[in-house]
């Protein structure tokens, strides 16, 4: 069993959609990343928490450290938000080593 | 600009030829670290780096070597590569291992 389950694999939703993508892990964490990768390849930090929610723009990042449990949302959806979403965490238990999810596709259709 | 810059962008090689891709930070971080990232196994780390002189191995460093003889540098060594590792490469830095990370544009790489 992967230690960072990402759901759904893949998303397609119509712009202005309201996007929700889940993020659920079986380690001891310091911290929870997202991050997003285009389809250039590059990966860009989105949001880094320990705890509670932050909001960058449309985007929202939510964790819930007893039930270890992440979510990002993104509220209006628009084509250019297609990408893939990538969940990662720093064990704690092992130096902070970070393990990543394999990632959501979104796929935001105009 | 912060940044992490990674080179070549793309490569194609042969089996056996040596190569390093090469990674540069400018902001002065002192972790780094090398992934490969391949169709539905996500990111895996191959080998990081917490200083000066101090690497180790992550969870595929079989047929790499990194060096980290300067806090800006952290190539990837490919002494006799072979087609499994060909693949999508991902330099990336962190100030310290508590703080957020920032990657290179990714090397794509395929041996042939």
């Amino acid at each position: 069993k992967n230690e960072v389950e990402q759901s759904p694999q893949n998303l397609t939703a119509q712009e202005g959609e309201f996007i929700t993508i889940n993020c659920s892990y079986s380690v001891g964490i310091s911290a929870l990343h997202w991050l997003q990768q285009h389809p250039g390849g590059g990966i860009v930090s989105l949001f880094m928490l320990s705890s509670g929610k932050k909001k960058h723009g449309r985007l929202i990042a939510t964790i819930n450290i007893q039930e270890k449990h992440s979510s990002l949302h993104i509220t209006a959806s628009h084509p250019r938000d297609s990408a893939v979403y990538i969940c990662a965490v720093r064990d704690m238990n092992r130096d902070d080593k970070i393990i990543f999810g394999k990632g959501t596709r979104l796929h935001i259709l105009p | 600009e912060a940044q992490v810059t990674q080179n070549p962008r793309y490569l194609i090689t042969v089996t056996g030829k040596k190569l390093t891709v090469t990674c540069s930070q400018n902001m002065n971080h002192e972790y780094m670290s090398w992934y490969r990232q391949d169709p539905g196994l996500g990111l895996r780390q191959i080998y990081y780096s917490m200083n000066v002189e101090v690497t180790d191995k992550g969870d595929v460093p079989e047929g790499y070597k990194v060096s980290r003889k300067e806090k800006r540098n952290f190539p990837l060594i490919l002494e006799s590569p072979s087609p499994n590792q060909t693949s999508l490469y991902f330099c990336a830095s962190r100030m310290t291992v508590y703080t957020e990370a920032f990657f290179g544009q990714g090397t794509r790489l395929t041996v042939v």
